[in-house]
């Protein structure tokens, strides 16, 4: 069974500055999905990155990137510029590209996530 | 357009009741998956349908049932709830499950905050 781990509770970062979130992960296939996502106070998870397990070029949008090293399994997400509203927690999550396959769920499996805060 | 609509937004029950979330998907998708989020984890994977059928199932007991309608929306039913049942219940919706090989993105609700007293 495929297993997401953070291991960073909380994290704060200056208005401006750069801040790196941690994730690693376990899992037996070779095809699949990564991701981040972020829950505000108002709970619900937006879609923050992804990265497609078969493309050796880290995903990029705007001020968010990853550094994902599939060999380590490590999937870290840096956020520069942070601002007020990136305050949030984020979770990181996988899910496999081709589930009937190796007969795993079609599901995400998420870390414990992320308690990211952002002071002035 | 809408997103992912759930109702109702806060729920109190009583232990050994019986409970029913609702969700409606965005407009044009057919796939909606239920998770569990317990305070302080990350959500867990309760069910996966598309088409009114059940597409996947997590680890949780037979009280917890679901179910899709022809309008794709769905229900979650959780029955004789315990207090280990209190969390956050999300509904994920996309255009089609995620076992074909398609990256499609899911979009959540806000959630539905079940609490058993």
């Amino acid at each position: 069974a495929q297993t997401v781990t953070q291991s960073q509770p909380e994290m704060s970062v200056q208005e401006a500055e750069t801040v790196t979130l941690s994730c690693t992960y376990d899992t037996s296939e070779s095809d699949y999905y990564l991701f981040w996502y972020k829950q505000p106070p108002s709970r619900q998870m937006i879609l923050v990155i992804r990265q497609e397990a078969y493309k050796q070029q880290n995903a990029t949008e705007n001020r968010f990137s990853v550094n994902f090293q599939k060999a380590a399994k490590s999937f870290s997400l840096k956020i520069s510029d942070s601002q007020l509203g990136d305050a949030a927690m984020y979770f990181c999550a996988y899910r496999s590209a081709y589930p009937l396959n190796t007969g795993t769920a079609s599901k995400l499996t998420f870390g414990t996530g992320t308690r990211l805060q952002v002071t002035l | 357009d809408a997103g992912v609509t759930q109702s109702p937004t806060h729920l109190i029950k009583t232990r050994g009741q019986q409970v029913t979330l609702r969700c409606s998907p965005i407009s044009g998708h057919k796939s909606v998956s239920w998770y569990q989020q317990v305070l302080g984890q990350g959500p867990q994977f309760i069910f996966q349908y598309y088409e009114k059928e059940e597409r996947g199932r997590g680890n949780f007991p037979d009280r917890f049932s679901a179910r899709q309608f022809p309008n794709y929306s769905s229900e979650l039913n959780v029955n004789a709830l315990l207090l280990g049942d209190s969390a956050l219940y999300l509904c994920a919706s996309s255009l089609e499950p995620w076992d074909i090989p398609l990256n499609t993105e899911a979009f959540f609700g806000q959630g539905t905050r079940l609490t058993v007293v």
